[in-house]
């Protein structure tokens, strides 16, 4: 069964450093999405991306947040200046359509610890 | 606000027990809802989606109210391997999470 994948699965940086996470989405979705969960926070939305462009953004998701498809297959997501804040468990997402209520996948997560 | 509002438990049910949880959500526009399930620090595993008024597959029953704006999710007779936190969520793009419901099945 295909799936999202994630890379790395944990991150520990210092504060001020940038760090990139990293997403191999479903090969034939179209749909991708970061959200991120605070230990014991509910999961939030972050951004969607579709067509090599941003689709939605929360306002979480600020200046020190960029996302990227770089290729065919990988979906970034780059905190520019990470801050203690920025700890969470960094989810992707994939859907092959982005109509409302289509399914969407996720991945396993990233664990970023800020220092 | 669009928000989605869920019992955060811990619901500590027996072995065989049916268990229940219920979630409201804030947004009248929402046209489709899913149960996630997420273990210990996992993602969220889609459990079901709930698009009418409910849907059932196998031991799990959805059930939508759109005029009181709730969703339901019945398990009957829980296994231990269902102690695990409940996730619902609204279905527009992005989706829009509870915080999540813990339930711990006990032999």
């Amino acid at each position: 069964e295909p799936e999202v994948t994630q890379t790395p699965s944990h991150q520990v940086t210092q504060m001020g450093q940038e760090v990139i996470l990293r997403c191999v989405p479903i090969s034939n979705h179209l749909y991708f999405y970061w959200y991120r969960q605070i230990l014991g926070q509910k999961v939030e939305f972050l951004v969607s991306f579709y067509n090599n462009e941003i689709s939605e953004k929360s306002e979480i998701f600020d200046d020190q947040f960029s996302v990227e498809r770089p290729d065919g297959s990988n979906f970034t997501l780059k905190i520019r200046s990470t801050k203690l804040e920025d700890s969470a468990m960094y989810f992707c997402a994939s859907s092959d359509r982005g109509a409302r209520g289509e399914t969407q996948y996720f991945g396993p997560g990233t664990r970023l610890l800020v220092l | 606000r669009k928000e989605v509002e869920q019992d955060p438990g811990p619901f500590n049910v027996p072995e065989g027990a049916t268990v229940a949880f219920n979630c409201t959500y804030s947004n009248s526009a929402s046209q489709s809802f899913f149960w996630y399930r997420q273990d210990c620090r996992k993602e969220p595993k889609l459990l079901m989606s709930v698009y009418s008024s409910g849907n059932e597959d196998g031991r799990f029953t959805a059930q939508l109210n759109r005029a009181s704006q709730y969703i339901s999710l019945l398990i009957r007779d829980s296994k231990l391997s269902d102690s695990a936190t409940y996730l619902c969520c609204s279905g527009n793009t992005p989706l829009v999470f509870g915080k999540g419901t813990r339930l711990s099945v006990i032999a």
